[in-house]
């Protein structure tokens, strides 16, 4: 069965960069769209963006300029990198995996991140 | 703000049925597919239609997804005390060129 696993930091200081990373076990990583996803306290689901294994990646515009996905095909893993933090960015984050257009049909369990000072 | 809106809150008795809706506009719902999840708050969503209607394998057919124009509809029968969990729909908007989702729905068992 395919799972997801995510980890990293989950508190940061203001301007600081947000990493995570999320592993593919027991299935394939090529011929999908890798995701990540965020949920701020008390709201609704925010699409961050995704990455193909030939590398292309489509970002939300309104975060576009802070973000970076990248993959690592050779550890089945892919990564989440989100620059000059504010408390906005304060939110449970995922990985996920796009089945079709806007359909993620696989789902880590989510990294609390918290940004304080 | 959700550029889908839905109900925060809906209920009905164990064995009724409810109806979750999801508003949008002709940039995302209108012309675009749905797809809904359920999530229970420290769990990972669960997926429970795509393209409007479709269930992957597993889910049950007592959840049922249509679209009419600009708006969709989660529905569930049978309802049970598991199925207790806040719901989103989500679907692409092609102005924004982004994934977007509503706020979410809390399904109470009463």
């Amino acid at each position: 069965q395919v799972q997801l696993q995510q980890w990293g930091a989950g508190l940061l200081k203001p301007s600081e960069t947000l990493s995570l990373t999320c592993a593919v076990y027991g299935g394939s990583f090529g011929g999908y769209y890798w995701n990540w996803i965020r949920q701020p306290p008390g709201k609704g689901l925010e699409w961050i963006g995704e990455i193909h294994l030939s590398g292309s990646t489509n970002l939300n515009p309104s975060l576009k300029s802070r973000v970076s996905i990248s993959a690592d095909p050779s550890k089945n893993q892919f990564s989440l990198n989100l620059n000059s933090v504010t408390a906005a960015d304060t939110a449970v984050y995922y990985c996920a995996r796009r089945v079709v257009l806007s359909a993620y049909g696989l789902w880590g369990r989510g990294t609390l991140v918290t940004v304080s000072s | 703000q959700s550029v889908l809106t839905q109900p925060p809150s809906v209920s009905a008795a164990p064995g009724q049925k409810v109806t979750i809706s999801c508003s949008g506009s002709s940039s995302n719902i209108g012309n675009n597919y749905v797809s809904w999840y359920q999530h229970l708050p420290g769990t990972a969503p669960k997926f429970l239609i795509y393209e409007n209607n479709k269930r992957p394998s597993g889910i049950p057919d007592r959840f049922s997804g249509s679209k009419s124009g600009t708006s969709a509809t989660l529905g569930i029968t049978g309802l049970q005390t598991g199925d207790e969990a806040d719901y989103y729909c989500g679907t692409w908007d092609s102005s924004l060129s982004a994934v977007v989702f509503g706020g979410g729905t809390k399904v109470t068992v009463l």
